[in-house]
């Protein structure tokens, strides 16, 4: 049974660092054709995927923000992060992280998402 | 960045009835389309990927089709639990985009 989960801190200020996790279970990062996702949705942005990390570590971000994403993964602990800097208003949103299953490149199971908001 | 126009906005429906919701592609993008229902409470559920493939445990009431950069989403004989928000989301090539989503509600 896959599921995913996300965690953020709900709430921070402009111009800080945005630290998510995604904790999962039913599959491992370790394993080949695995992939985690990060989508993001707001009421002005709609849904707008983020960034995607490999089971070989291999990452990819949408080049929109890449100068301010970093994702990793610990797969010991069944874990994904992202990592957005320099948070502002308009960055407030859900936050999904999803499944990925390689040759494919949709989102098979995603997590209930956890809502962050930037405000002063 | 591939952009998806998805149309209608809404949708308002009764029950039994069905409905086809679309998602145009400013570029080609082969097949590579999938189709997402979002409900209240609920964890984003995959519908349809490659255009027309069903996921898993997805009732058959559910397709899709393509035509060029044109796919369609169909759900025959409308029941309660199928109104909800759809998206559509490229998958062929990176940036993923989106569609801006369909909301279906009960006539």
């Amino acid at each position: 049974q896959v599921s995913l989960k996300e965690s953020g801190p709900g709430i921070l200020q402009p111009s800080q660092t945005l630290s998510l996790t995604c904790s999962f279970s039913g599959f491992s990062l370790n394993n080949y054709g695995m992939c985690v996702g990060w989508i993001r949705q707001s009421s002005g942005k709609g849904l707008e995927w983020l960034a995607h990390i490999w089971w070989n570590d291999d990452k990819y971000y949408n080049p929109s923000l890449k100068n301010r994403l970093t994702i990793s993964k610990d797969t010991s602990t069944n874990q994904a992060f992202l990592k957005i800097t320099n948070m502002d208003t308009a960055d407030s949103a859900t936050y999904y992280c999803a499944r990925t299953l390689r040759p494919h490149w949709h989102f098979d199971f995603w997590g209930p998402g956890t809502m962050v908001t930037v405000s002063s | 960045d591939v952009q998806m126009t998805q149309s209608p906005y809404y949708l308002a429906v009764s029950p039994g009835e069905s409905v086809s919701i679309n998602c145009k592609a400013s570029k080609s993008i082969s097949k590579y389309l999938a189709w997402y229902q979002q409900r209240p409470g609920k964890v984003n559920k995959l519908l349809i990927y490659d255009g027309s493939t069903l996921q898993s445990g997805i009732p058959s009431r559910f397709s899709g089709s393509r035509s060029g950069t044109d796919f369609t989403l169909t759900i025959r004989s409308l029941e309660s639990e199928d109104f909800g928000l759809y998206y559509c989301q490229q998958h062929n090539e990176f940036p993923f985009t989106f569609g801006s989503g369909t909301r279906l509600e009960i006539k």
